[in-house]
């Protein structure tokens, strides 16, 4: 199984201001099958980024994801308040499943 | 506009079973691959199980693995999920997700809004 860390635990930022945030996998994730969700309180995850970094729909271009291998990065290039969530990497493409980082809380500084 | 809604889920006691349901509508459901992810209070997702378009390909976490089953009915556009011998660890909120593109190693575009699972005596 793929063991997801990401780093930090929780990023202090203002708005405005660029967030890099990191997710380092156990092993090499085949073809980039890495992607990255947002979760606000008391919603479900929504899709950012896939394919390590290929925006989902609607996803605003402040949002871009970076990386291969074993090492992945997802950046907020300016922060807009709507942005503080907790972001989860995922990747998918290994036996049996999926598995998810532990989360990185970006909170407001 | 793509719905997906959980139901089944409650208090239940140690050991005791429970089956959760998603009900998918505006897309072909038949097309793409499910999955079920869980959130315990206060903590991050975990993936539980996956299951291709045609039941072909099926995978459970290794938590689960030997104790929940996974399943679904094209017929009625709906996917399940047969929770045995619960453990109060599997204390959670069970998220119902589409994948994005048909494969089974796809990422997850849509999300339903979950159903509590508490196991507790």
């Amino acid at each position: 199984e793929i063991v997801l860390t990401q780093s930090p635990g929780t990023l202090s930022l203002s708005p405005g201001e660029r967030a890099t945030l990191s997710c380092r996998a156990s092993q090499s994730v085949s073809s980039s099958y890495l992607a990255w969700y947002q979760q606000k309180p008391g919603q479900a995850p929504r899709l950012l980024i896939y394919g390590a970094s290929s925006r989902a729909t609607g996803i605003p271009d402040r949002f871009s994801g970076s990386g291969s291998g074993t090492d992945f990065t997802l950046t907020i290039s300016r922060l807009e308040p709507e942005d503080f969530a907790v972001y989860y990497c995922q990747q998918y493409g290994s036996s049996p499943g999926s598995t998810f980082g532990q989360g990185t809380k970006l909170e407001i500084k | 506009e793509v719905q997906l809604v959980e139901s089944g889920g409650g208090l239940v006691q140690p050991g005791r079973s429970l089956r959760l349901s998603c009900a998918a509508s505006g897309f072909t459901f038949d097309d793409y691959a499910m999955h079920w992810v869980r959130q315990a209070p206060g903590k991050g997702l975990e993936w539980v199980s996956g299951i291709s378009w045609n039941s072909g390909s099926i995978g459970y976490a290794d938590s689960v693995k030997g104790r929940f089953t996974i399943s679904r009915d094209n017929a009625k556009n709906s996917l399940y999920l047969q929770m045995n011998s619960l453990r109060a660890e599997d204390t959670a909120l069970y998220y119902c997700a589409k994948d994005k593109n048909g494969g089974f190693s796809e990422p997850f575009d849509y999300w339903g809004q979950g159903t509590l699972v508490t196991v507790s005596s």
